[in-house]
């Protein structure tokens, strides 16, 4: 079964303090994975796309990576505004609009 | 641009009562989706519009209908809502640029079925 895992569910950064969310999925062919930002009482919002393995990207204090079976979303010297729930989602190879997505991961700064 | 807006923000509903969620974007995405937002579970989709005119189910479409009214607007309807479907409801468009997909979402409706 296509599933998608994101631990830890929660997590709690001192400011500066780096740190990991992973992302770990089982799905038949993967055509991307994507990573949002959720803040409270809001839609998620954007972050990132990933479509192989070795992929990296940026984008000021974070950065996303992708191997075969995971991705983590690294956070560097992370500051307040950095507290949100952080989606991950991938994207079957079969159908353009399947993705699924993982429960999250609650940070706080 | 607007992006993704969606109205109402909040609704309260009685069981068996019927309503519509609209939802419209400015960015003349061709894709359009509705999600629904669970305490302890992913977001789930509940059906998708690759086209005006087209619309798919999702993995649970089962109680809600939809019409793609034209390229920019997508909406959901509730024919008799029950408690089960209290949710947070997403909308969502999304575009291809160089291969690479991207999908915005719509602030949110929030639904209280009693």
């Amino acid at each position: 079964e296509d599933q998608v895992t994101q631990s830890p569910e929660a997590l709690r950064l001192q400011e500066g303090e780096s740190s990991s969310l992973n992302c770990s999925y089982t799905v038949s062919g993967l055509r991307g994975l994507f990573w949002y930002r959720q803040d409270p009482g809001k839609g998620p919002e954007f972050l990132f796309t990933l479509y192989s393995a070795g992929e990296e990207k940026e984008k000021e204090r974070l950065k996303a990576t992708l191997t075969k079976k995971e991705s983590f979303l690294h956070i560097t010297a992370p500051k307040p505004e950095d507290s949100a729930t952080y989606l991950c989602a991938v994207q079957e190879e079969s159908g353009t609009y399947k993705y699924i997505f993982g429960t999250g991961t609650r940070l706080k700064v | 641009n607007a992006g993704v807006t969606q109205t109402p923000k909040f609704q309260v509903l009685k069981t068996g009562q019927s309503m519509t969620l609209q939802c419209a974007q400015d960015m003349n995405h061709n894709s359009m989706y509705w999600y629904r937002q669970d305490p302890g579970m992913g977001l789930r989709l509940i059906y998708y519009s690759a086209s005006e005119g087209t619309t798919d189910k999702g993995e649970v479409p089962n109680g809600y209908n939809v019409s793609r009214l034209n390229k920019r607007e997508f909406s959901l309807r509730l024919e008799s809502a029950a408690p089960s479907q209290t949710s947070v409801y997403f909308c969502a468009s999304s575009v291809e640029t160089s291969g690479r997909e991207t999908q915005y979402f719509g602030p949110g409706t929030r639904l209280l079925v009693l």
